[in-house]
């Protein structure tokens, strides 16, 4: 099992579109991360939020510790926003990041 | 700043062959790591370091190895290539240890294995 989980897999929506992205961890965890990875390959991070909530323009991070689980929500969403969506958890040795396998997003006009 | 650069952006590789992967940072960062991504798999660690002449091995290290002599310069050495090694690398840095710091990554290196 992996100790980071991500749902959907995959996920297409339509321009304007409220967005949802899940993540559960089975580790202990002072923190977690959202990071996006464009269709060109970079990657930059997001959010790292380790209780409550964080938002940025049309982007929310909310997180559970009790729960393990954290989503990310894209409000008004638009085709520039397509990419993959990456969790990950400071749940590793030495609290190295644990790495989600990603949701990849697709926004159509 | 440039941030974090990786040099080459592409490479192939005949197996046995060696190559090394440049990375560089120029925000003083203490903490740098090196990871490498497959198709529909997570990102895994391979070697990260805390500071220069300090290193350590991550989840995957196997065939691979790892230099800091200065705080700007993370080279990844791999000496006999493998197939299984085809894959792409991203260098990161932090400016304290990645579970609790914002990690800024490289472009990448994709590297493959023939």
């Amino acid at each position: 099992k992996n100790e980071v989980e991500q749902s959907p897999q995959n996920l297409t929506a339509q321009e304007g579109e409220f967005i949802t992205i899940n993540c559960s961890y089975s580790v202990g965890i002072s923190a977690l991360h959202w990071l996006q990875q464009h269709p060109g390959g970079g990657i930059v991070s997001l959010f790292m939020l380790s209780s409550g909530k964080k938002k940025h323009g049309r982007l929310i991070a909310t997180i559970n510790i009790q729960e393990k689980h954290s989503s990310l929500h894209i409000t008004a969403s638009h085709p520039r926003d397509s990419a993959v969506y990456i969790c990950a958890v400071n749940g590793g040795s030495q609290g190295n990041l644990i790495f989600g396998k990603g949701t990849k997003l697709s926004v159509k006009p | 700043n440039a941030g974090v650069t990786q040099t080459p952006k592409f490479r192939i590789l005949k197996i046995g062959q060696s190559m090394t992967l440049q990375c560089t940072q120029d925000m003083n960062h203490n903490y740098m790591y090196w990871y490498r991504q497959d198709p529909g798999m997570g990102l895994k660690l391979i070697y990260y370091s805390v500071g220069a002449g300090i290193t350590d091995k991550g989840e995957v290290p196997n065939g691979y190895n790892v230099s800091r002599s200065t705080t700007e310069d993370f080279p990844l050495r791999l000496e006999l290539a493998a197939p299984s090694q085809t894959s792409v690398y991203f260098c990161a840095s932090s400016r304290g240890l990645a579970g609790r710091e914002t990690q800024y990554f490289g472009p990448g290196t994709r590297l493959l294995v023939l």
